[in-house]
């Protein structure tokens, strides 16, 4: 079945630096890349997405790149704030999964020092 | 509030019991999905509804494990004889739909409920 790989596990960096978070997934057929944002407390926030049929995209800091050939996709943060702290997923969805079932990555803890 | 809700939000349960988890989806949304997530891990699907048809449950991982939706919106995840390994946050999510555009295709998500079986 689908396997979606994710790395680093834990980030640290200083407020104003940017963050790179990587992911593979193992199933061609997946379409659909979300990222989720995860708070204590708080359920999961999808921050941005991106289909198969686009390379890149972009909303103010954050940003998405997707390479099919290599299967893999990564998130980008740029000029992090104390705020950007908590855990990102990422997923990855096939159409031939009755529903739409999400695959998760393990998830990265990532921490923004003042 | 517009939003995913779970009750309870913590379930204490001592080994050999069952328990019940409620999940209220965003009104309308046709589509509900149930994930695991284990410490420190990423959510793992259980199932999935759509309306009150459970067309996948190939995420459960074992018989006592038994979810339902019967009048196609609020949904419960019950776990009969829980056992330790059982311990994790359930998580619910809900869409609009299954196919179109993004706003059929988000998955909302609720807080989450966190068992721990003792």
């Amino acid at each position: 079945g689908e396997n979606v790989e994710q790395h680093p596990s834990t980030l640290s960096v200083q407020e104003g630096d940017s963050a790179v978070i990587k992911c593979t997934y193992s199933d061609s057929a997946s379409n659909y890349f979300p990222w989720y944002k995860q708070e204590l407390g708080k359920g999961s926030q999808l921050i941005i997405d991106i289909r198969s049929n686009v390379g890149e995209k972009k909303d103010q800091r954050i940003a998405v790149t997707l390479n099919k050939t290599a299967k893999h996709f990564s998130l980008h943060i740029t000029e992090t704030q104390p705020e950007d702290s908590a855990v990102y997923f990422c997923a990855a969805r096939s159409p031939y999964n009755q529903g739409g079932k999400l695959i998760f990555g393990q998830g990265t803890e990532l921490s923004v020092k003042p | 509030g517009a939003g995913v809700s779970q009750s309870p939000r913590y379930k204490v349960a001592k080994r050999g019991q069952d328990v019940a988890l409620r999940c209220d989806p965003i009104s309308g949304h046709v589509s509900l999905f149930w994930y695991q997530q284990a410490l420190g891990q990423g959510p793992e699907f259980l199932t999935y509804f759509q309306n009150e048809a459970q067309l996948d449950k190939s995420g459960l991982p074992s018989d006592r494990f038994f979810a339902e939706r019967p009048e196609g919106s609020v949904s419960t995840l019950k776990i009969q004889r829980t056992q330790q390994e059982d311990s994790a946050v359930y998580l619910c999510a809900s869409s609009l739909g299954t196919s179109g555009a993004r706003s059929y295709n988000e998955q909302f998500f609720g807080p989450g409920t966190r068992l721990t079986v003792l």
